[in-house]
């Protein structure tokens, strides 16, 4: 069973830059077919999505992100990871990995539906 | 950017109880490109339908979507405690990728 886990710091100053790491077990993110996702949600707020990375590199942002975020994929290590530039409090949030897509019975690959998750792990900025 | 507003806000009920949940988009959503997600505190959402309709793995059959253009609706019969949640419908038609507020489902 595939399970992901978010690991980073939890606390990122000010002005600086946030980075994520997202470890996939249980299968290959070289999985034919998918992307792998970001999304966070501040403390007793809403999900936004982040961006999404396939593996073979193909990367879609959020546009109210694009110009800060980098996502990129480390295929050997079987992981993808997050950088989030320039952080001010409104970057404070629980940050989630997740696999992106669902592949139908015909090998139709529906983009943008985020199952499984990991457990998330909040980033405080804060000086 | 789609926009997806949700009601109600808050609906409590009972356990036992049937809940009705509704999701509104913007715009009318592309090959009903509409999933909903449960949250219970301190999770991680789980997906529960996907394309408006169709049962993610695992999901109980007591959980149905439905609906098309513009609106959806996710069903929850006969209520189970571990149901009290909150439940998130989320568009992937377009891009980005948006979420609705959510509906917080109240014992």
């Amino acid at each position: 069973q595939m399970q992901l886990q978010e690991s980073g710091p939890g606390l990122v100053k000010p002005s600086e830059t946030l980075s994520l790491t997202c470890s996939v077990s249980g299968a290959s993110i070289n999985t034919i077919g998918y992307y792998w996702a970001w999304v966070r949600q501040p403390p007793g707020k809403g999900l936004e999505w982040i961006g999404s990375i396939f593996s073979g590199g193909n990367i879609h942002y959020n546009p109210s992100l694009k110009n800060r975020i980098i996502i990129s994929v480390d295929t050997s290590n079987n992981q993808f990871s997050l950088r989030l530039r320039s952080v001010t409090a409104a970057d404070t949030a629980f940050y989630f990995c997740a696999r992106d897509g669902v592949i139908l019975n015909g090998g139709v690959m529906l983009a943008g539906i985020f199952d499984p998750w990991g457990p998330g792990t909040l980033v405080t900025v804060s000086s | 950017e789609i926009v997806l507003t949700q009601s109600p806000g808050t609906l409590s009920l009972s356990p036992g109880e049937g809940a009705t949940l509704s999701c509104r988009a913007s715009q009318s959503l592309t090959s009903s490109r509409l999933a909903w997600y449960q949250q219970r505190p301190g999770q991680a959402p789980r997906l529960l339908i996907y394309a408006a309709s169709s049962r993610a793995t695992g999901i109980p059959d007591r959980f149905s979507g439905s609906g098309s253009g513009p609106d959806f609706t996710l069903t929850i019969s006969r209520l189970e405690p571990e149901d009290f949640a909150v439940y998130y419908c989320q568009q992937y038609g377009s891009s980005p990728f948006t979420f609705g507020p959510g509906t917080k489902l109240d014992i």
